[in-house]
């Protein structure tokens, strides 16, 4: 069965640090690929996501991600975090256009 | 745009009784929905697909007569918990998918369900 894995469960980091969050997929046909984050209290929101083309992916409030076919990745990636993102980020597949599979989510708290 | 409520966003109910949790495509007509149980700490997992006017395609593991998903129409879907247990307690999201191709879904806000 696909599966998604998330490296970490909890960072900690303090303003300003760059993030970068792991994300492996088990599957070796074409996939989709998203990034979700869910802030303290909120629906689940959509961060970016790639379907094909540029491998680099660039979503809001600054989050990229890179598709790397190879490694069989999609790492989350930011330059430099704010309080305000502190929430829980999601990476998710889904292949052939249905469901979803989740990856365990990770939890990230920024020090102000 | 691209808006999904849920009702209610919240409740507690008793043992052995029913609960029925709506989910609704507010600003766009939803071919696709799809159910999902959040544990605390853990990620969300599928319980069902349904398409509109058809019937649901359930996940390994759920029991269809347990949970009765129903997709009458093109913006609302329902999942009714039956006979609910404490073990049932749980996070439940629905998510829409339009009919642009896109793939892309949007999630409801969720709704919290305490058996006592």
């Amino acid at each position: 069965a696909q599966s998604v894995s998330q490296h970490n469960h909890h960072v900690i980091l303090s303003e300003a640090a760059s993030l970068e969050l792991g994300c492996n997929y088990s599957y070796g046909g074409t996939v989709n690929l998203f990034w979700y984050v869910q802030y303290p209290g909120q629906h689940l929101q959509l961060l970016l996501k790639y379907f094909s083309g540029d491998p680099l992916v660039k979503g809001i409030k600054g989050f990229e991600a890179e598709f790397i076919k190879s490694k069989f990745s999609f790492n989350l990636r930011k330059p430099s975090v704010q309080w305000s993102d502190t929430a829980e980020y999601f990476c998710a597949v889904s292949i052939g256009g249905n469901k979803l599979v989740f990856g365990a989510g990770t939890i990230l708290r920024v020090k102000s | 745009g691209a808006v999904v409520s849920q009702h209610p966003s919240w409740v507690i109910c008793k043992s052995g009784t029913s609960v029925k949790i709506e989910c609704r495509s507010l600003d766009f007509q939803a071919t696709t929905m799809f159910w999902y149980r959040q544990f605390p700490k853990q990620s969300l997992m599928l319980m069902a697909t349904s398409n509109e006017g058809s019937k649901a395609t359930y996940e390994q593991g759920v029991e269809k007569d347990k949970f009765l998903i129903n997709h009458a129409s093109l913006t609302l879907s329902t999942l009714t918990v039956t006979s609910a247990h404490p073990e049932d307690s749980s996070f439940y999201i629905c998510s829409a998918r339009d009919g642009s191709g896109t793939y892309e879904q949007y999630f409801g806000p969720g709704t919290r369900l305490t058996v006592t």
